[in-house]
């Protein structure tokens, strides 16, 4: 069945350096990536998603980027901070009959002050 | 708005008993999903709903059942229920397949 796979599981940084998460999928049809961020004992939240007509989008210290070719996209954190500490999840929907979106296996983002 | 509400926020089961899980929504959101996180893990959908009166199947529907009679509520009903049942469950809606909004979660242990 189509999945998304995400790498790596868990990634433990200094404050300020930067956080990159990758993520492939296997539906070449998909044409919308979001990325959720889990705060401990919550629900996952938005936090910055891109459509396949574009190859990147920032939103201040997040970035997103999208190779469709190779189907793979990935999130990019700069300048981390200890709130930034979470599990991230990628994400992509589906091209069923009912656009489905499925979700990676998550990343344990941990910053180390 | 409320967002997404769901209830109960904890729940302790004894094996075979049965319950619903409720969700409701506030944002007139046409989709709406359950999911279930088990513990260090991700999030597998259980099942998944477009529309009032519309629903289908998710990645592990097994043991569960729903019903979608207003665009507001998707309640998910646990039968006979069993220890693998044991997790944290999301329900979450959005505007067609995009943004997901997720409820606080019911944590939901079978002993």
């Amino acid at each position: 069945g189509e999945n998304v796979e995400q790498h790596p599981s868990t990634l433990s940084v200094q404050e300020g350096d930067s956080a990159v998460i990758k993520c492939t999928y296997s539906d070449s049809a998909s044409n919308y990536f979001p990325w959720y961020k889990q705060e401990l004992g919550k629900g996952p939240q938005l936090i910055i998603d891109i459509r396949s007509n574009v190859g990147e989008k920032k939103d201040q210290r997040i970035a997103v980027t999208l190779n469709k070719t190779a189907k793979h996209f990935s999130l990019h954190i700069t300048e981390t901070q200890p709130e930034d500490s979470a599990v991230y999840f990628c994400a992509a929907k589906l091209r069923t009959s009912y656009d489905k979106v499925i979700f990676g296996p998550g990343t344990s983002l941990s910053v180390i002050p | 708005n409320a967002g997404v509400t769901q209830t109960p926020k904890f729940r302790i089961l004894k094996i075979g008993q049965s319950m619903t899980l409720q969700c409701a929504q506030d944002m007139n959101h046409n989709y709406m999903y359950w999911y279930r996180q088990d513990p260090g893990m991700g999030l597998k959908l259980i099942y998944y709903s477009v529309g009032a009166g519309i629903t289908d199947k998710g990645e592990v529907p097994n043991g569960y059942n729903v019903s979608r009679s207003t665009t507001e509520d998707f309640p998910l009903r646990l039968e006979l229920a069993a220890p693998s049942q044991t997790s944290v469950y999301f329900c979450a809606s959005s505007y067609v397949a995009n943004e997901q909004y997720f409820g606080p979660g019911t944590r939901l242990t079978v002993t």
